[in-house]
């Protein structure tokens, strides 16, 4: 089956600076990677996502990019705010899109330093 | 708010004990994924089911049954709960997988076995 594994576990980054999130998949047959935030006390949310038929997607200070020769996808947050302060997960899926066969990173806590 | 809903969010239960996590999906959702998150193994696929039937399987112990009911309600089973049941369980929903769907978290179920 899919493995995915995320790095690193913690990351720690002053407030304006960029934060990037690498994770790597097993299954070349996934087609479908979303990431997920995780606030305190709630539930894992989608933030962005991206399909294996294209290299990168942006949505305002968030981005995404995947390689599929080498089989690792990134997430990248630039001029970082208190609240981007969060778990995020990253996931893979050969079924395309929804959480059909999702198998999930163990997350990395990203903190923001004021 | 996700239009996912679980409850009850908090239970705390003996060893040995039997407990019924409850889940209503968002509106229209025909799939309800079910997830359980601990700190070291982060989150990890149950079981999923479609509009009323068993869709796909993960790492679900045998002490573990789930059902989906004809109004898409669901309900995860634990029975002879053991300490290292704790955990946060997740329930997801979603539109059937493939094209531009997302899943969608409820706030989770938080269970204590003492």
């Amino acid at each position: 089956g899919e493995n995915v594994e995320q790095h690193p576990s913690t990351l720690s980054v002053q407030e304006g600076d960029s934060a990037v999130i690498k994770c790597t998949y097993s299954d070349s047959a996934s087609n479908y990677f979303p990431w997920y935030k995780q606030e305190l006390g709630k539930g894992p949310q989608l933030i962005i996502d991206i399909r294996s038929n294209v290299g990168e997607k942006k949505d305002q200070r968030i981005a995404v990019t995947l390689n599929k020769t080498a089989k690792h996808f990134s997430l990248h947050i630039t001029e970082t705010q208190p609240e981007d302060s969060a778990v995020y997960f990253c996931a893979a899926s050969g079924m395309g899109g929804g959480a059909d066969g999702l198998t999930f990173g163990k997350g990395t806590h990203l903190i923001i330093q004021p | 708010d996700s239009g996912v809903t679980q409850t009850p969010k908090h239970l705390i239960t003996a060893t040995g004990q039997r407990v019924t996590l409850r889940c209503s999906p968002r509106s229209g959702d025909l799939s309800v994924y079910w997830y359980q998150q601990s700190l070291d193994q982060g989150l990890q696929f149950l079981i999923q089911y479609y509009n009323g039937e068993e869709r796909a399987k993960g790492n679900i112990l045998e002490r573990f049954s789930a059902q989906q009911f004809p109004d898409l309600h669901s309900e995860l089973n634990l029975s002879s709960l053991e300490l290292g049941d704790s955990a946060l369980y997740f329930c997801a929903s979603s539109v059937p997988s493939g094209g531009d769907t997302e899943a969608f978290f409820g706030q989770g179920t938080r269970l204590t076995v003492v």
